[in-house]
């Protein structure tokens, strides 16, 4: 059982936007603002870092990925949905037990 | 360009032991924490340990306290993972990993197998 929780999938079309949630407590997200999420297009290729601290989109990465975070819940927002975003998205964040915790991840389909 | 190239891994019977290595070049190597995530077969990623940039710091998920040792070496901008009392449970794929509120780099991944 992982420490924090996603939809286990959601879909969307082209060109609409999704939402992903992620679920922790008081002594994660709801306590630090180190949340982080993470692409992954195929197993075994490295996870992309999308957004990091919240809502920090590193360079390089598209504008239409945003991320927000209210009370012990996170959320990635995909907008204007392309074929290329189906994937696998997990979240991450810090606990007060000084390690870091992932979410099960969310399989994004792109109808 | 950051590049963190890994080595070790494999196969190894529950029990014994292995080393990963990771060789870090395109940035500050000496300033920046580093971490060791997994990820097991068909699962999500887990982050496994972690070591200040002065070495002087470490921390371990539980299920590896005890068994697994992160270390580097600031000379040879080099970051490994000493994994010994490995169990079936420990295989997957490790990654090194540049820490900045979040891992922003990655190694390439190497496939750790234990089974008799």
């Amino acid at each position: 059982q992982s420490a924090l929780t996603q939809p286990a999938s959601v879909s969307g079309s082209l060109g609409q936007s999704i939402t992903i949630s992620c679920t922790g407590t008081s002594s994660d997200i709801g306590r630090y603002n180190h949340v982080s999420w993470y692409q992954q297009q195929q197993p075994g290729k490295a996870p992309k870092l999308l957004i990091s601290a919240v809502t920090k989109r590193p360079s390089g990465v598209s504008s239409r990925f945003s991320a927000s975070k209210s009370g012990n819940t996170a959320s990635l927002t995909i907008s204007g949905l392309q074929p290329e975003d189906e994937a696998d998205y997990y979240c991450s964040s810090y606990t007060s037990t000084t390690v870091w915790v992932f979410g099960a991840g969310t399989k994004l389909t792109v109808l | 360009e950051v590049q963190l190239v890994q080595s070790g891994g494999g196969l190894v019977q529950p029990g014994g032991s292995l080393r990963l290595s990771c060789a870090a070049s395109g940035f500050t190597f000496a300033g920046s924490w580093m971490s060791w995530l997994r990820q097991a077969p068909g699962k999500g990623p887990e982050w496994v340990a972690n070591v200040k940039p002065d070495g002087s710091e470490t921390y371990y998920v539980g299920s590896v306290k005890g068994r697994f040792a992160i270390s580097r070496d600031n000379a040879v901008n080099s970051l490994y993972l000493q994994m010994n009392r490995l169990r079936i449970e420990d295989t997957a794929v490790y990654y090194c990993a540049r820490d900045d509120s979040g891992w922003p780099d990655w190694g390439q991944g190497t496939l750790v197998t234990v089974s008799s």
